[in-house]
């Protein structure tokens, strides 16, 4: 089970920090991940991490690379994802996902119900 | 990049008929290519990974088919909880989701 939490309103600018609580697996040999979905639009993946959470072993799309960082607490099973320097257009519902392997070149299974983060003045 | 298409944008049926939706990738993504159901207000959940094999769960009438640049999602006699939207997603070069495909009751 995966739970996510931490979204919220936050003006443009602002900083935020994700959380996504992770249960009823060994979350420390599993790449985990971060999908967002605009009000109304698809699915755009965010950010990815592998098992071991080393600094080498994360990645993040285009858009957001720079302004949000991914990382992993594996003593606390808790996927993590920064969020700085928020724009308009990160207004989205994020997801964590649990990745099938440790490395995260694959796809996503389970996934968490989701928290809103909502970016406006 | 690697951009994947889905068509058709939005799919009527009637149930119990055949659903064919299709993904195409910019590139050769080899079997490297899952597929999502999402209903309204939910999570995806995943279907189909390595182009044709069914995640746990998932009933038979669903089945993924194609390598390369062109795939195929169908489901076969169409129950009332299959109508959703469905995504395809390669993972072969990071990951790329299509725009999604619509599957509406006719």
């Amino acid at each position: 089970q995966l739970l996510e939490s931490g979204g919220g309103l936050v003006e443009p600018g602002g900083s935020l920090r994700l959380s996504c609580a992770a249960s009823g697996f060994t979350f420390s040999i599993y790449a985990m991940g971060w999908v967002r979905q605009a009000p109304g639009k698809g699915l755009e993946w965010v950010s990815s991490i592998s098992g071991s959470g080393g600094s080498g072993d994360s990645y993040h799309t285009d858009s957001v690379r720079g302004r949000f960082s991914i990382s992993r607490d594996n003593s606390r099973n808790t996927l993590y994802l920064q969020m700085n320097s928020l724009r308009a257009e990160d207004t989205a519902v994020y997801y964590c996902a649990k990745h099938y392997t440790t490395s995260p070149n694959n796809w996503f299974d389970p996934w968490g119900q989701g928290t809103l983060v909502t970016v406006s003045s | 990049e690697t951009v994947m298409t889905q068509s058709p944008a939005t799919l009527s049926v009637s149930p119990r008929e055949r659903a064919t939706l299709s993904c195409r990738a910019s590139q050769s993504v080899n079997t490297n290519l899952a597929w999502y159901q999402q209903k309204p207000g939910q999570a995806p959940r995943l279907l189909i990974y390595a182009a044709s094999t069914r995640a746990t769960g998932i009933p038979a009438r669903f089945s993924g088919s194609g390598s390369g640049t062109e795939f195929t999602l169908t489901i076969s006699s169409l129950q009332s909880e299959d109508f959703a939207v469905y995504y395809c997603q390669q993972y072969n070069d990071w990951w790329t989701f299509g725009q999604g495909t619509k599957v509406e009751i006719k």
